[in-house]
């Protein structure tokens, strides 16, 4: 079955310490990118990669670091998590095509004591 | 990326198609309108997009008005499992960021 899976699905964590968010997909995706949603501001988008050893910024990239060592791999690293990045993160991918459709996972609930 | 305006909720009773409308009146000639939905706090499922020609798959129907500046996802037969916040998203073909812009979307409630 063609899906994203993140893990962990549910994390509960302390200000400042590390933690990775990994994101998986198996359907041999060029593009991959990591959203956050947040009540009042709609899905927003972190980072993104566009293939293997690529990647850029997107709308809110502060506080967070990606790496695309993988082509179906693209983890999400909180070097020192603030309360202020307790949300609701997905990863998504696409094929190469811009016009594609991205494929959600089922996203990871975080929260930052 | 053009901005669209959606009503915030809208009611359909089942089996009763739903229309939802979507207006895009900044759009310009690369820029396609997408639709998404989103099931409580799921991650978004992608339904359908166009760009000026009609749409239709095994989920629903897209009209895009001649001037573009709007349009309707059709849902035929909308049941309970159709409840859900649905976005429309227009964006370029030239954005490769693919940066989909989710708004405020659509709360669609299918009663019994």
């Amino acid at each position: 079955e063609a899906q994203v899976t993140q893990n962990p699905r549910y994390l509960i964590t302390v200000t400042g310490k590390k933690l990775t968010v990994t994101c998986s997909q198996n359907m041999n995706h060029e593009y991959m990118s990591w959203y956050r949603q947040d009540p009042g501001l709609g899905l927003r988008q972190i980072y993104y990669s566009m293939n293997v050893e690529v990647t850029d910024k997107g709308d809110v990239p502060e506080g967070y670091k990606v790496s695309r060592k993988e082509k179906r791999n693209f983890p999400l690293i909180l070097e020192s998590p603030s309360p202020n990045q307790t949300s609701l993160y997905f990863c998504a991918s696409r094929t190469a095509s811009p016009t594609g459709e991205l494929f959600f996972g089922e996203g990871s609930r975080l929260t930052v004591l | 990326d053009a901005k669209t305006t959606q009503p915030p909720s809208m009611d359909c009773a089942e089996g009763r198609a739903a229309n939802l409308p979507c207006n895009h009146s900044t759009i310009s000639g690369n820029e396609y309108v997408y639709w998404y939905r989103q099931i409580h706090s799921q991650g978004p499922q992608y339904i359908i997009h166009g760009l000026k020609n009609n749409e239709t798959n095994e989920m629903a129907s897209l009209i895009i008005t001649e001037d573009r500046k709007s349009s309707t996802l059709i849902l035929p037969h909308a049941t309970l499992r159709d409840t859900a916040v649905y976005y429309c998203i227009v964006r370029s073909y030239y954005n490769a960021g693919n940066m989909l812009t989710f708004g405020g979307g659509t709360r669609l409630m299918v009663k019994p």
